[in-house]
């Protein structure tokens, strides 16, 4: 089946701070991204729909300001935890699709963000 | 809402046949059911894909009946490592997000 990467696969930081996460389609070109978010023994929670080329669709409760998502080639998307604070501890996933591979959707490894 | 219902939880010992049933009462036309499975702090890996009558390949099997109101994925012979969370989704391929429910966990011992 088709890659999708992240980087980094954990990072620590400290409260205030902006931290960046990127995810990489690495064989075949993504048209639409996903970024999930999951807290211990929850469920993947849908954050954000990114089209290459155009603004993020963000779900109902997500703040668009602070999950700052930004989808610029059919292989890389990034997302960026702005004035990160430590209730935004969590497991980050992105998923990726494409035409190639039959939209569909292929995820990432996640990428674990504790904020101190 | 997520648009699937499964058990929160299995128990079964290795080498023993597992189904886990989900309810997808509204799926529709263009749906596909698609099952993931998830290890803890990883991605969410692909099992088995279907739209109607039976799937397998060389992990599971996925059965859905006729009205497509329900499926079943059946693990042949679980081992340890299948220890894990598995979960049920039904989506079109035109490019939406897969939205996923709670999911079964499944234990398996030995």
């Amino acid at each position: 089946g088709a890659v999708v990467s992240q980087h980094p696969s954990w990072v620590i930081c400290k409260s205030g701070t902006s931290v960046k996460i990127e995810c990489r389609s690495l064989d075949f070109q993504a048209t639409t991204m996903f970024w999930y978010r999951q807290f211990p023994k929850q469920s993947l929670m849908l954050m954000a729909t990114s089209n290459e080329g155009s603004k993020a669709t963000y779900e109902q409760g997500v703040e668009k300001d602070k999950f700052l998502i930004n989808h610029a080639s059919l292989t890389l998307s990034t997302l960026t935890v702005t004035s990160a604070h430590p209730e935004d501890s969590s497991f980050y996933i992105c998923s990726a699709r494409g035409l190639a591979v039959n939209n569909e959707q292929f995820f990432g490894p996640g990428t674990r963000l504790t904020v101190l | 809402l997520a648009k699937t219902t499964q058990p929160i939880s299995m128990d079964s010992y290795e080498g023993q046949e597992v189904n886990i049933t989900c309810s997808h009462n509204n799926i529709a036309t263009n749906d596909y059911i698609t099952w993931y499975q998830q290890f803890p702090s990883q991605g969410p890996r692909f099992i088995i894909q279907g739209y109607k009558t039976k799937v397998t390949n060389e992990v599971a099997s996925l059965f859905i009946p006729a009205d497509r109101k329900s499926s079943t994925l059946s693990l042949p012979r679980v081992s340890l490592s299948d220890t894990a969370v598995y979960y049920c989704l039904v989506g079109d391929q035109a490019g939406t997000a897969l939205i996923f429910g709670k999911g079964t966990t499944l234990s398996v011992s030995s």
